[in-house]
């Protein structure tokens, strides 16, 4: 398809585990952003990438979250020993260019669940 | 700290009628600020966005608009339709927020039949 995809669309794992989640962009999209949506709360942005430059990784909530984007397209996010709040829906969003009047598409998410 | 809160997390309308989805931010900053719908187990789309030079901006039946002074926003959808129903999400951005766009916690919308 033409949009966003994401994979896994569902994770459950174990606290203490190490997990990748997977982003697909729409091609030809020099930006991608992921955010986090916890139960209750809003998107919260977590790290923007825009062509080669070097990623805003603001939003990161710890030095357990990392992300990485290879060859401008495919982006993963790893978060190592999951914890129990790191359970929300991750979404992973593109536009053609950087900037705030770019429409951003969004993926799916994919749901983490930490047991 | 939440820059952009909905305060209402849901919101019943009868069909054809209006439907009024409130968004507030504390940010002066800001200066784009958009609105996305959200249907189960898909992501935000995009539905309309106003930037601070306008108060309002139309798009067929969606409407938003901005009171600066009062830090609000809000989106009007006339009439309404069941095909509405969804979870609206509204979102900030600009000033010295960097690449950051702030979203509020959303507001689902039912549109009775």
């Amino acid at each position: 398809g033409a949009g966003v995809s994401q994979s896994p669309s569902n994770k459950v794992t174990e606290k203490g585990k190490d997990v990748e989640l997977r982003c697909d962009p729409i091609s030809g999209h020099t930006a991608l952003y992921w955010y986090r949506q916890s139960l209750g709360q809003g998107l919260e942005f977590l790290i923007y990438f825009q062509g080669n430059s070097a990623p805003d990784k603001s939003g990161l909530p710890s030095d357990r979250f990392s992300a990485e984007r290879t060859g401008g397209s495919v982006s993963t996010l790893t978060i190592q020993r999951t914890q129990q709040e790191d359970s929300a829906v991750y979404l992973c969003a593109s536009s053609l260019r950087s900037g705030f009047y770019n429409e951003q598409f969004f993926g799916p998410g994919t749901r983490l669940t930490v047991l | 700290d939440q820059q952009v809160k909905q305060n209402s997390p849901s919101l019943s309308v009868q069909e054809g009628r209006i439907s009024i989805l409130n968004c507030d931010y504390t940010n002066s900053m800001f200066d784009y600020f958009l609105w996305y719908k959200k249907y189960p187990a898909e992501g935000p789309t995009f539905l309309i966005s106003i930037s601070s030079i306008k108060d309002k901006n139309e798009d067929g039946r969606f409407t938003v608009f901005l009171n600066k002074s009062a830090k609000h926003l809000s989106l009007h959808i006339v009439p309404s339709q069941p095909g509405d129903s969804a979870v609206y999400f509204c979102a900030a951005s600009g000033g010295n927020t960097g690449n950051q766009f702030y979203f509020g916690t959303g507001t689902s919308l039912t549109v009775i039949p």
